[in-house]
This record gives structure tokens, sequence and C-alpha cells, in this order.
């Protein structure tokens, strides 16, 4: 089973729109890491932010805001008033206990397409 | 401060070929990484290294597949006997390495190309 599911394979809109990129995870710990990366097209990947299972506080940063749901194992990622500049494919990731928490399982990824 | 850097690349060699692929991490930090991502999918896990030791090698595919880390810094992985199944982007990341969980941060990878 997968573990981390990004079940949007792309998504298209146009500046200025808001959008939701969707995350579920399966773990069988209580204790794990959820993290979100950023790849331009450059093909670097960009940290975006790491939650740990214990804080579900939502999450702003400027346009960026990020909502953790433990009840449905989920971890959405919103950017709103989006721009050209924020085209990229992005991933999220599951880091958990009983790997030492040293192994990072990735979701396929999201592409998104910005136009102007 | 200077992120991750990895060298070549880009390489392209021939099946049966062998190739090296180095990777020098954040300046201090201890926790080492290597990720393979083939086209349209996510980086997955080969191997983790904990100061100059191998501590998870599970991700590593088989035994063509090797990476040292001698010195607790620069990292070499090296595929023996190229196939084109190896054909991907390998990416190397690195952490603080003093606790669990921390953020892993990527280099920008080496395109490997197997002819």
């Amino acid at each position: 089973a997968q573990k981390v599911t990004q079940a949007q394979t792309e998504i298209s809109v146009v500046e200025k729109e808001d959008v939701t990129l969707d995350c579920v995870y399966e773990t069988r710990d209580t204790t794990y890491y959820l993290f979100w990366y950023k790849q331009p097209p450059s093909g670097e990947l960009v940290f975006l932010i790491r939650r740990n299972s214990f804080d579900e506080q939502n999450e702003i940063s400027g346009r960026y805001s990020w909502n953790f749901q433990k009840s449905t194992s989920s971890f959405n990622f919103t950017i709103t008033a989006s721009q050209v500049v924020d085209s990229a494919v992005y991933f999220c990731a599951l880091s958990e206990r009983h790997t030492g928490f040293q192994k990072l399982v990735f979701g396929t990824g999201t592409r998104l397409l910005v136009s102007p | 401060g200077a992120g991750v850097s990895q060298t070549p690349s880009n390489k392209v060699t021939e099946k049966g070929k062998y190739v090296e692929l180095r990777c020098d991490p954040i300046s201090g930090h201890t926790a080492l990484y290597w990720y393979r991502q083939s086209l349209g999918q996510g980086p997955e896990f080969l191997i983790y290294f904990q100061g100059t030791g191998a501590a998870d090698d599970s991700g590593l595919p088989n035994d063509r597949f090797f990476a040292v880390r001698p010195e607790g810094s620069v990292s070499t992985l090296k595929i023996q006997r190229t196939e084109r199944g190896d054909s991907a982007v390998y990416l190397c990341a690195s952490s603080l390495g003093t606790t669990g969980g921390e953020t892993q941060y990527f280099g920008p990878g080496t395109r490997l190309l197997v002819l």
C-alpha cells in the first residue's frame, strides 16, 4: 500500500487563484514527521515545511498554509494567490519512528502549472 | 553557507561500465542520504550514513550499488556494471544528524543516463 498518496497528478490554475495540494499518508507509528518539498524545473528539492505528529496546529507562511489532520491522515498544502513562480512539482514526504526517522518516503508528487 | 553539492551534474555512460557519483554535504551535517528519482516519480531512499558508517542501506537495489563515506563528510555512490534501468537522477541530502526527524536538505542531483 502506498504510504504517501498524492492523488492529484497535475493541477493547472491561472495566476492569483488559490490552489490546494492534497497529501494522505499511512503509518503504524504514533510518532512521525511530515514534510513538503518543492521541485522547480531546475530539479533541486527545496524544503518547505516539517511537521511532527504531535503538532496539529495549522501553519501559515506568507502565501503558503498547511492543514494537518490526524483524524483523516492528511497534510494538505494551500497556496493563496498563486504566482507563475509557484509552478513546480510538489512532494509530500513521511518519516517514521520505526525506521529511526531517517528514511523519507515520498509521494509521487503533484505538478502545479500556474499560467499568467 | 553552501548547500549540498553533487558532481557531476550529468553523467552519460555505456551499459556495463562503472560510475561514481559524489556528494559533498552541508558543513557540520553528520547525516547523509542517497535517493534515486526516476522520471515522474518521487525520490526513493537508497542509503543513510551517520558519520562514516552506513546506518541503513536497505534501499540499495542490489549488490551492484555501493556507497562510502570514509571521513564522515564527502560520500561516493558507486554503481558497477551499469544497466539501462539505472538511468535516473541520483539525489544526495544531508541533515544535522543529532536527533530524529530532522529536515533533510537536498543537492541538485546527478542525472545518470546509461546507454
